[in-house]
């Protein structure tokens, strides 16, 4: 069965350095989304991605966040300067094109950890 | 501000019996509703969406949907040990756009 993949599992980082995570969607689908949760707190959207733009972002996705497809394949999510409480889950998700996006498959998710 | 409200929990059901999970949420403009599971320290795992009103079963899960009172609720019947995690109700407002979770409710199922 087709997943969404992610890397690395555990990033570990100095506050502010640069870090990318990596996902890898579902290969048919169109839709793409990042969400990040906060130890012990809920999974809180960050921004969609669809016909190679940002379709939504939240007030979380500031100037510090931008988001990348660069092949056919990856979908990336940069922090240019991390800071402490960017240490979180970040997970990327998928959906399919003939549900109009909405049925979200995510991936394994992203450790991050800001030092 | 749109809104997904869940009983934090834990709630404790002993195996086999049924557990009723349930959400409110606060935008009439809510289209589309999912129930993710998610295990401690994993990501979010999809278990049912409805998109109208009424019950959607799934094997040993039910989705009950009443858009008048903006409820949606999550029954598992015969509930197993492995059924033991974090369930998130959520929402979508139209196509294409983000998911708002609930905060999710613990389950517990004890032998």
């Amino acid at each position: 069965e087709p997943e969404v993949t992610q890397t690395p599992s555990h990033q570990v980082t100095q506050m502010g350095q640069e870090v990318i995570l990596r996902c890898v969607p579902i290969s048919n689908h169109l839709y793409f989304y990042w969400y990040r949760q906060i130890l012990g707190q809920k999974v809180e959207f960050l921004v969609s991605f669809y016909n190679n733009e940002i379709s939504e972002k939240s007030e979380i996705f500031d100037d510090q966040f931008s988001v990348e497809r660069p092949d056919g394949s990856n979908f990336t999510l940069k922090i240019r300067s991390t800071k402490l409480e960017d240490s979180a889950m970040y997970f990327c998700a998928s959906s399919e094109p003939d549900r109009g996006g909405d049925t979200q498959y995510f991936g394994p998710g992203t450790r991050l950890t800001v030092l | 501000q749109k809104e997904v409200e869940q009983n934090s929990g834990p709630l404790s059901v002993p195996e086999g019996a049924i557990a009723s999970l349930n959400c409110t949420y606060s935008d009439r403009g809510s289209q589309s509703f999912f129930w993710y599971r998610q295990y401690s320290g994993k990501s979010p795992e999809l278990i049912m969406s409805i998109y109208s009103n009424g019950d959607k079963e799934d094997g040993r899960f039910t989705a009950q949907l009443n858009k008048a009172s903006q409820y949606v609720s999550l029954l598992i019947r015969d509930s197993q040990p492995s059924d033991s995690a974090t369930y998130l109700c959520a929402v979508i407002h139209s196509s294409a756009s983000k998911i708002i979770f609930g905060s999710g409710t613990r389950l517990s199922i004890r032998p």
